[in-house]
């Protein structure tokens, strides 16, 4: 059974950057039958999407976002990272790792735990 | 962007009647449709892909429908474990986008 477990921060301060990172378990990160990525919740909101990364060096960002965006791959690890500088208090969120699966029309089948991230001083 | 809208915001329903949730999009996005189902405290969960494929987990009283811009998610028979937010969501353009949700709390 695939798992997602995140880990990082829960607690990043103002103007520096969130770094989160996705551990996956049961399977492998790599290769061309997925893509990796990365969504947050603001608090009682809907979901976001942040960006995915596929076949460990492509990647796609939401351009509100992909001036201060990172998601990358340690396939060594079997773990990929997102980091997010210069935050605000308007990244304070609910961020989620997760898996895109290419045979289940692209959608996220898999979802790590998230992590719930506040910006503050 | 493609804007998915929802509706409606809130349903309240009791358990063993039909549930209708609707979302549209800004323009025709061919049925690269996908439904999930959210919970308190816990991530989304894959519900519907391609519209209209059932993801492993759900009972058949789950199903979903729609072409173009107009896409519905309907249960059949509530159960008490369905009440939950559904989000929408597109892939058919890059940024992938979400619908607000619809609640859907017992009555």
């Amino acid at each position: 059974q695939l798992q997602l477990q995140q880990s990082g921060p829960g607690l990043v301060k103002p103007s520096e950057t969130l770094s989160l990172t996705c551990s996956v378990s049961g399977g492998s990160i790599s290769g061309t039958r997925y893509y990796w990525g990365w969504l947050r919740q603001h608090p009682e909101k809907g979901l976001e999407w942040i960006g995915s990364i596929y076949n460990s060096e492509t990647t796609y960002y939401n351009p509100s976002l992909k001036s201060r965006v990172t998601i990358s791959v340690d396939t060594s690890k079997n773990q990929f990272s997102l980091k997010l500088t210069s935050v605000t208090a308007a990244d304070t969120a609910v961020y989620y790792c997760a898996r895109r699966l290419i045979a289940a029309g692209y959608a996220y089948d898999y979802w790590g735990q998230g992590t719930l991230v506040a910006v503050s001083s | 962007d493609i804007v998915l809208t929802q509706s409606p915001a809130t349903l309240s329903l009791s358990p063993g009647e039909r549930a209708t949730l609707s979302c549209r999009a800004s323009q025709s996005i061919s049925g690269q449709l996908v439904w999930y189902q959210q919970k308190p405290g816990q991530a989304p969960r894959l519900l519907i892909y391609d519209a209209s494929k059932r993801a492993t987990g759900f009972p058949a009283r789950f199903s979903g429908s729609g072409s173009g811009t107009d896409y519905t998610l309907t249960i059949s028979s509530l159960e008490p474990e369905d009440f939950a937010v559904y989000y929408c969501q597109q892939r058919f353009n890059w940024p992938i986008t979400f619908g607000p949700g619809t609640r859907l709390e017992i009555k």
